[in-house]
């Protein structure tokens, strides 16, 4: 069993468009995550949510809007997609806030034409 | 804020050869350190961890040893293999700070039989 799985794993889309990513675990965490990975490979946190209540945004355009409708569950939803948001989002679950020991899943790749 | 750097790469060595992937970081409170790994393809996954001062992680032939006096947590491997090959992450979660994992760039490892 994928302990995080996300879909869809790859997602080419044109400019403009809205798409949305989904996220699973069945780990029985409090916490869940999204990471965006840059060409470079430099990997940088988006949102976090701790029992379905946004605890990170970390200056994310609102463009991105994280939905979490229980805490197996965190959602992103892009509307109106640049260039610029192509990049691999990575969602990872822990079990707790502090002390992070996250478990991630395979990664989206998202490329905007 | 918080920051973790790592070595440049890439780094390629051949196999059975000794490895050193320097990090260091900066953190205002006290952080928990993690080696992560991500296999061509794939997600990320926990490689080892240390929590305080002194402590050492090992999985899989690799060590890193939390050096609070250098700010340090570099990995290493006496004898590397060629599945070993993947990019290689150094991360913190500060217990005082904002409840996330910083990554360092990455560093790209290559191991040529």
């Amino acid at each position: 069993d994928t302990a995080v799985s996300q879909t869809p794993k790859y997602l080419v889309t044109q400019m403009g468009n809205d798409k949305s990513i989904k996220c699973e675990q069945n780990l029985g965490h409090d916490t869940m995550y999204w990471y965006k990975q840059d060409s470079k490979k430099f990997l940088k946190i988006m949102f976090s949510y701790n029992n379905k209540e946004l605890i990170i945004n970390e200056t994310v355009p609102n463009r991105f809007s994280p939905k979490s409708p229980d805490k197996a569950h965190l959602n992103l939803h892009i509307n109106s997609l640049e260039l610029g948001d192509s990049a691999v989002y990575f969602c990872a679950s822990s079990q707790e806030l502090r002390n992070i020991e996250a478990f991630f899943g395979q990664g989206t790749r998202l490329t905007v034409v | 804020g918080d920051s973790v750097t790592q070595m440049e790469g890439p780094v390629t060595l051949s196999e059975e050869a000794f490895l050193t992937i320097n990090c260091t970081y900066t953190a205002t409170g006290y952080p928990s350190l993690f080696w992560y790994v991500q296999y061509p393809g794939e997600g990320l996954q926990l490689l080892l961890k240390a929590t305080k001062a002194d402590d050492k992680g090992s999985n899989k032939g690799f060590e890193a040893t939390y050096r609070k006096e250098t700010t340090s947590f570099h990995l290493e491997k006496g004898s590397v293999q060629v599945s070993d090959s993947a990019v290689y992450f150094c991360a913190l979660s500060d217990l005082r700070g904002a409840q996330k994992l910083v990554f360092g760039q990455g560093t790209r490892l290559t191991i040529n039989p």
